[in-house]
């Protein structure tokens, strides 16, 4: 059954630092997600991202994030100077049209220190 | 705007006994409803999702859920659980009105399965 992948698993960074967060959505979905939970919170909503552009974004979505399709297979969410409360799992997800069930990786949990 | 509303935050059952994990939504028309499930570490599973159509849904696992519209409910159900049912679940509100919203999330409920 296709899954979503997401790389790396776990990832620990200096506060400051850039970081990519990479994902591999299920090969014929149009549509892509990122979600961020906090530890021990609920699951939050960051963007939405549909024919290489961004669809809708929270408030959380600031201008330190960014999300890119850089070729065909691949989405990616980079964090241009992170803080020590963007620490959390990062979650891609991705659907097939819109509106239909959203599928989602296993995560990256991120550790700015 | 969208709002779900997990009323437990832990609930503890024994093995073999019935489950009901509440959700209750606030949208202002018919809503995309989700339960997924997060063992611990691992990222989320969909159990089940209702769009339209029959109000009581059937699921993954055993798993089955019925859309209240009058009450906006959304309770998740299990006849009998099993000690592998131990994990977090989540209810979710996704947008029908035709954007690409992602889904609000509930702040879930911790199961405990006791034997």
């Amino acid at each position: 059954e296709p899954e979503v992948t997401q790389t790396p698993s776990h990832q620990v960074t200096q506060m400051g630092q850039e970081v990519i967060l990479r994902c591999v959505p299920i090969s014929n979905h149009l549509y892509f997600y990122w979600y961020r939970q906090i530890l021990g919170q609920k699951v939050e909503f960051l963007v939405s991202f549909y024919n290489n552009e961004i669809s809708e974004k929270s408030e959380i979505f600031d201008d330190q994030f960014s999300v890119e399709r850089p070729d065909g297979s691949n989405f990616t969410l980079k964090i241009r100077s992170t803080k020590l409360e963007d620490s959390a799992m990062y979650f891609c997800a991705s659907s097939g049209i819109i509106q239909e069930t959203q599928y989602f990786g296993p995560g990256t949990r991120l550790l700015v220190l | 705007a969208q709002s779900v509303t997990q009323p437990d935050i832990h609930i503890t059952v024994s093995e073999g006994a019935s489950l009901e994990l509440r959700c209750n939504y606030s949208y202002g028309a018919t809503p995309y409803l989700f339960w997924y499930v997060q063992s611990p570490g691992q990222g989320l599973q969909l159990l089940l999702k209702y769009f339209s159509g029959d109000t009581l849904v059937q699921g993954i696992k055993g798993f089955e859920a019925e859309f209240k519209r009058s009450q906006s409910s959304f309770n998740l159900r299990k006849p009998s659980v099993h000690w592998s049912d131990a994990a977090e679940y989540f209810c979710a509100v996704g947008d029908s009105g035709g954007g690409a919203d992602g889904l609000t999330f509930g702040k879930g409920t911790h199961l405990i399965i006791q034997p």
